[in-house]
């Protein structure tokens, strides 16, 4: 099984439905984030935790909300779904010690029509 | 605001040979981490390499080393006999130690047979 678990691999909505995307770990860390992937615009930060407790906005929070309702299990919503939310959204972790970057999770790609 | 910039949207080179990616970064922090990424079709996000700022050797992981100039801010990853494996879309990122990495935007990389 692999470390970081985002569920849908691949998911398609209608356009100001409400939608959940989740990511589980075994890793043990305390740190999750959530980011969206964009052709020409990388990897921008959406939220992040520190621990179950610890939840921030990151750059391009707006219209999204998360909770962490575990410390494996970090869900990512949007709550009325529209079309430039369309992109691929990565669930990554870490260990609260060291800076040895993230393990992601296989991305869930989202298309809102 | 920490900016990480990749000039080469896209590359190609033939199999068997070097290639550099080069990335800069903007940062007013002394001390920082250095990540590569690599995202192949798979879509899964794989870390290359690692530098830490505070050293100044340059990291190496098999065929991938860089060259890592801080006065210049300027963390370019070279590819030694290149793979048809290695086809990828590579990502420059760092963390000024808030352990929130931040991503360039990317270069396509394709190895030709």
């Amino acid at each position: 099984d692999a470390d970081v678990t985002q569920t849908p691999r691949n998911r398609i909505t209608k356009t100001g439905k409400r939608i959940m995307l989740e990511c589980s770990q075994t890793k043990g860390h305390d740190r999750m984030y959530w980011y969206r992937q964009d052709p020409g615009l990388g990897l921008r930060l959406i939220y992040y935790s520190f621990d179950v407790k610890d939840i921030n906005k990151g750059e391009i929070s707006d219209g999204y909300s998360v909770s962490r309702q575990a410390q494996a299990k970090f869900s990512l919503s949007l709550e009325s779904a529209i079309p430039n939310q369309t992109a691929l959204y990565f669930c990554a972790t870490s260990p609260s010690w060291g800076n040895y970057g993230y393990t992601f999770g296989s991305g869930t790609r989202l298309t809102v029509v | 605001a920490q900016t990480v910039t990749q000039s080469q949207p896209e590359m190609s080179v033939q199999e068997a040979e070097t290639v550099t990616l080069s990335c800069t970064y903007d940062t007013s922090e002394s001390n920082y981490y250095l990540f590569w990424y690599k995202q192949p079709p798979s879509r899964q996000m794989i870390l290359v390499i690692r530098q830490e700022a505070y050293k100044q050797q340059n990291a190496t992981e098999n065929r991938f080393s860089v060259n890592f100039q801080k006065a210049a801010k300027s963390f370019s990853l070279k590819i030694s006999d290149s793979q048809l494996g290695d086809t990828a879309m590579y990502f420059c990122a760092f963390d000024i130690l808030d352990d929130k990495i931040i991503f360039g935007k990317g270069t396509r990389l394709h190895i030709l047979p």
